[in-house]
């Protein structure tokens, strides 16, 4: 049974900080890893997602990583920005289904 | 990108009623999926509905409960049957958008309390 961890839980940074995110998971067997990001009360946005064939994937100040051997996956936000607190969800595709990790909870301050 | 479409967003239900929740896509997928995000926690697919076939349920989730229809392409719902307190959660639907390879997409979730 595939489980995802992300670690830190939470996590507060002064504005400006290069921060990163781990995702870990137990099952290799992947069809791919996507990032989201989820606010307070409101559905979730699609970040980056990373195929099962990639190493990383950057869209702007996030770069995100896949090693699937070692199962783990980091998201690198750079200069983070008060605007970027939220909440960031891994999760991996296998067998047509989505497992979500239980999310790292950013706040970033001015 | 695929936007989704989800209603109610919120609403307030006594226990032991029923309530359904809408999701429209605006382009056709193959595959939607509901979810289930209880306060604090992470998501939990429910189950997964795809057009022209029974839907899949999760271990800890059934049809009597969360009854699922998916008549086309574009649009599913979802029921919450027999409501109770531990019902009240953020229900989400998603697809996987055509042409992207994987790339799942949310709708704003469904807020439901039940007293």
């Amino acid at each position: 049974k595939q489980e995802v961890t992300q670690i830190p839980a939470a996590l507060s940074v002064p504005e400006g900080e290069n921060l990163v995110l781990n995702c870990s998971f137990t099952d290799s067997a992947i069809y791919n890893l996507q990032w989201f990001r989820q606010d307070p009360g409101k559905g979730l946005t699609s970040l980056l997602l990373i195929q099962s064939s990639q190493r990383e994937q950057t869209s702007g100040r996030l770069n995100a990583s896949l090693d699937k051997s070692s199962g783990r996956s980091t998201l690198y936000i750079a200069a983070s920005q008060p605007g970027d607190s939220a909440t960031y969800l891994c999760a991996v595709e296998g067998y047509n289904k989505l497992i979500f990790g239980a999310g790292t909870r950013l706040a970033v301050h001015p | 990108s695929a936007v989704i479409s989800q209603k109610p967003s919120r609403d307030i239900c006594q226990r032991g009623t029923s309530l359904t929740i809408q999701c429209q896509v605006d382009s056709q997928v193959t595959m939607m999926f509901w979810y289930r995000q209880q306060p604090g926690q992470s998501l939990t697919l429910i189950a997964t509905a795809n057009q022209g076939s029974e839907a899949t349920y999760e271990s800890g989730f059934v049809i009597d409960k969360f009854p699922i229809s998916r008549p086309n392409l574009t649009f599913s719902t979802l029921t919450v049957s027999n409501m109770s307190p531990e019902d009240s959660s953020i229900y989400l639907c998603s697809a996987i958008a055509g042409g992207q390879s994987g790339e799942l997409f949310f709708g704003e979730g469904s807020r439901l309390t039940v007293l």
